[in-house]
């Protein structure tokens, strides 16, 4: 089945401690992409990578970091969580970025306290 | 960043039609999209407008016209289902979504 996963799908963590969020794709996709979704502000972005060893910022990149050694993953990199960063996290992969659809992970909910 | 203006709320009753408007203060981007998010979900992708015009697929249209710098999403027989919220996005290499527009459909 084709799909983006993310794990882990829930996480309560405290201010400073590094985490990672892992995302995978099993369509052999060029562009995958880290979201955040707050209320009232829709999606926004938070990195891209066209391909591998390729990323670059989106809107709100600040206190983020990714990487893409490999096609299939793109993990997100919180090195000092803080609370404004509690929101829903989503991962999402397209074929070749802004020209077709984007399908997206199920989500990571995110609470930093 | 980019300004995409959508309504917050939309309310339509079962079996009628719904306009869903975007308009936006950007340009050369390539291409207007919508996806559809439903409570607790993903978003899920609908339509994808990369020349002015409509695009139609089964129930949905969308609309883009790059010279108005606006677009729509028409969803056609409203099924209860269609409850949801709905979100226009444009690209560049980067991405820039709306900040959605929660349908409500009644019986």
């Amino acid at each position: 089945e084709a799909q983006v996963t993310q794990n882990p799908r829930y996480l309560i963590t405290v201010t400073g401690k590094k985490l990672t969020v892992t995302c995978s794709q099993n369509m052999n996709h060029e562009y995958m992409s880290w979201y955040r979704q707050d209320p009232g502000l829709g999606l926004r972005q938070i990195y891209y990578s066209m391909n591998v060893e390729v990323t670059d910022k989106g809107d709100v990149p600040e206190g983020y970091k990714v990487s893409r050694k490999e096609k299939r993953n793109f993990p997100l990199i919180l090195e000092s969580p803080s609370p404004n960063q509690t929101s829903l996290y989503f991962c999402a992969s397209s074929r070749t970025g802004g020209r077709d659809e984007q399908y997206f992970g199920p989500g990571t909910r995110l609470t930093v306290t | 960043g980019q300004s995409l203006e959508q309504p917050s709320e939309v309310t339509a009753v079962e079996g009628a039609i719904v306009q869903i408007n975007c308009t936006y203060q950007t340009s050369g981007f390539y291409g207007l999209s919508w996806y559809q998010q439903h409570d607790g979900g993903a978003p899920t992708f609908l339509s994808y407008n990369a020349l002015d015009g409509l695009e139609e697929t089964g129930r949905f249209s969308s609309f883009l016209s790059r010279s108005d710098s606006y677009g729509y999403l028409l969803l056609q027989e409203l099924q209860m289902k269609d409850s949801a919220s709905y979100f226009c996005a444009v690209n560049f290499n980067k991405f820039y979504f709306g900040s959605g527009t929660k349908l409500n459909v009644k019986p």
